[in-house]
Parts: structure tokens; sequence; C-alpha cells
């Protein structure tokens, strides 16, 4: 089935600097690349989507780029603040198209 | 205000007593999925639903039931709880599985 790899588990920052967390992926097919954010003590939260018509997607200090020759898909956020602390997961979905399959999760550190 | 609930938020059962986790949202969705969290292994998934009257199995179903009787609800059922249960439940909701997902607070499951 499909799997998901992402990478690091843990990144420090410092407030201020950018932050790239990296997803890997298997199926080929897949076609729809979501990260989440997760908050202490919430639910995770879509941030930013990217479909595989399109390379980069940008939201403000947050963007998507999508590599569908090597199948892997990264998150940078740049000018880091201490509320971008959380986990962040990435997800695509399952080769059924049924469901998304997620990253084991990053922990961003924002120090300032 | 769109968003899912979850209930209870903290629950602590001994092994083999029926629990039943709930689960409503308020945005008409079609797709609703649950999802366990358990540390250095992401979300994985239990069981998801397409529609009313329709379910079928995620990642890791063994131990779990649901039931969708209503566009809104989407209860978990544990029948037999085990302590190897103990975790994070999360309830989604989505018009597809290929959109933007919405996660309810979280249920912290304990199982003596």
């Amino acid at each position: 089935g499909e799997n998901v790899e992402q990478h690091p588990s843990t990144l420090s920052v410092q407030e201020g600097d950018s932050a790239v967390i990296k997803c890997t992926y298997s199926d080929s097919a897949s076609n729809y690349f979501p990260w989440y954010k997760q908050e202490l003590g919430k639910g995770p939260q879509l941030i930013i989507d990217i479909r595989s018509n399109v390379g980069e997607k940008k939201d403000q200090r947050i963007a998507v780029t999508l590599n569908k020759t090597a199948k892997h898909f990264s998150l940078h956020i740049t000018e880091t603040q201490p509320e971008d602390s959380a986990v962040y997961f990435c997800a695509t979905a399952n080769q059924a198209g049924t469901a998304l399959i997620f990253g084991k999760g990053t922990t961003l550190s924002v120090s300032s | 205000e769109a968003q899912v609930t979850q209930n209870p938020r903290y629950l602590i059962t001994v092994t083999g007593k029926k629990l039943t986790v709930t689960c409503s949202q308020n945005m008409n969705h079609e797709y609703m999925s649950w999802y366990r969290q358990d540390p250095g292994r992401g979300l994985r998934q239990i069981y998801y639903s397409m529609n009313v009257e329709v379910t079928d199995k995620g990642d890791v179903p063994e131990g779990y039931k649901v039931s969708r009787k209503e566009k809104r609800n989407f209860p978990l059922i544990l029948e037999s709880p085990s302590p190897n249960q103990t975790s994070l439940y999360f309830c989604a909701s989505s018009w597809t599985d290929q959109e933007t997902q919405y996660f309810g607070p979280g249920t912290r499951l304990l199982v003596l």
C-alpha cells in the first residue's frame, strides 16, 4: 500500500529562520498532498495543500513544492515565529483513493 | 460555526467494558473518518464512511466498529476494549477523501 516517509522527526529553529520538512511517497498515482498542523491538545488543521497539476503553491509565509518525478513534496515556512511551534503532518491519498495516509509527523520548535 | 465535535474528550475505562465515542459534524459532509494517534506512529485510519450506510475498514480496524445512520453522526464503538486501544482518537469529516479534512478536538482513551 501507499507509504509516506516524513523527515525530520524533530526540527528546532531560531525565530526568523526558515524551516523545511520533506516527505516522500510510494504511489506514483497520488495526486493530492495536504499538510496539517497540530497544536498541543488540538486536532490537526489543514494549512496548505497541493495537487499534482502544479509544482508549487504559496500562502503568505508557507509554501509547498511537489516533485512528482522524484515522488517527494516539501513544506517551507519562512520567517518562523514562536506560534509556528507545533507538530506538522504531510499526507497523500491511498491507492484506492478512499483515505489519506499520513506521515509520522515533525515536531517544530521555534525559539525566540 | 462549522465544526466537528467528539464526546467524551477524556475517558478511562477497564478491559472489556463496552464504550462509544460520538462524533458529529455540522457541515453536511459526506465523508467521515476515524483515526488513532500514537506516539511515533502518526495518524492511522480506523474506519471511514463515504456516505450514510456506507462504511469500510481503514488500516487498523481490529477491535472497532462504526455506524453511519445519519449524515452528521459517525460513532466509534469499542465492544470489548483492551489496553492496546489506549490512544488519542480523532474524528474527521470532508466533502470527499481528497478534500480538506476537518478534525475534531480528539478523545483521549485509557484502557486499564
